[in-house]
């Protein structure tokens, strides 16, 4: 079984502290992935890697950053949080379509508050 | 860009019936592929069925089915017979074809499905 793993499920920070989100996989995915979940909103795309050092914007990157040194780990970074970031982000990972498998695999999610 | 609508934010369903849930989506390309994707309460996303958009043969997942209509651009789920451990949001999302560097998926807004004992 694939298994995408988030560091934290629950997390409260206060507004301006810089957060750290990791996101490990352990299939060797290609992709990797940063959503925040809001309700009514659905899930939107923050960030995205398609290999190691690399990263694209997604449709909401203001104020996060990533990184992803290693193919198995991809970490979201809120530089200065505010409370418009409190949110469920979820991670997911999925192998290059070379592989012909197109399906997203995705981590439990970490509720962040941020107060 | 493309977009995909779930019109409908909240759905029940009496246990062992049968429920439909709507998604449209809209788009420019003729290779892509379609998702719809289940998040029980607290616990993790899964994918509950996948449809190529060459495929004209509607897929099927045991008790989830999808009619995917290509011209309309629509694609819904049905879901038969339904238990209780199938309560959760569902979420309908679009991925274009293959297509090394954009491989991401767009969301629909979810619908939330209550199954009533």
């Amino acid at each position: 079984d694939v298994k995408v793993t988030q560091s934290s499920r629950y997390l409260v920070k206060r507004t301006g502290e810089k957060v750290f989100l990791e996101c490990v996989q352990d299939m060797d995915h290609e992709n990797m992935f940063w959503y925040r979940q809001d309700p009514g909103l659905g899930l939107r795309l923050i960030y995205f890697s398609y290999d190691v050092k690399m990263k694209e914007k997604g449709d909401i990157p203001e104020g996060y950053s990533v990184s992803r040194e290693k193919k198995e780990r991809f970490s979201l970074i809120l530089e200065s949080a505010s409370t418009n970031q409190t949110s469920m982000y979820l991670c997911a990972s999925s192998p290059s379509s070379r592989r012909g498998i197109a399906e997203q695999y995705f981590g439990p999610g970490t509720r962040l508050t941020v107060t | 860009a493309q977009t995909v609508t779930q019109s409908q934010p909240e759905m029940s369903v009496q246990e062992a019936e049968t429920v439909t849930l709507s998604c449209t989506y809209d788009t420019s390309e003729s290779d892509y592929y379609l998702f719809w994707y289940k998040q029980p309460p607290s616990r993790q996303m899964i994918l509950v069925i996948r449809q190529e958009a060459y495929k004209q043969q509607n897929a099927t997942e045991n008790r989830f089915s999808v009619n995917f209509q290509k011209a309309a651009k629509s694609f819904s789920l049905k879901i038969s017979d339904s238990q209780l451990g199938d309560a959760a949001m569902y979420f309908c999302a679009y991925r274009t074809g293959p297509n090394f560097g954009n491989e991401k998926l767009t969301f629909g807004t979810g619908t939330r499905l209550t199954i009533i004992p």
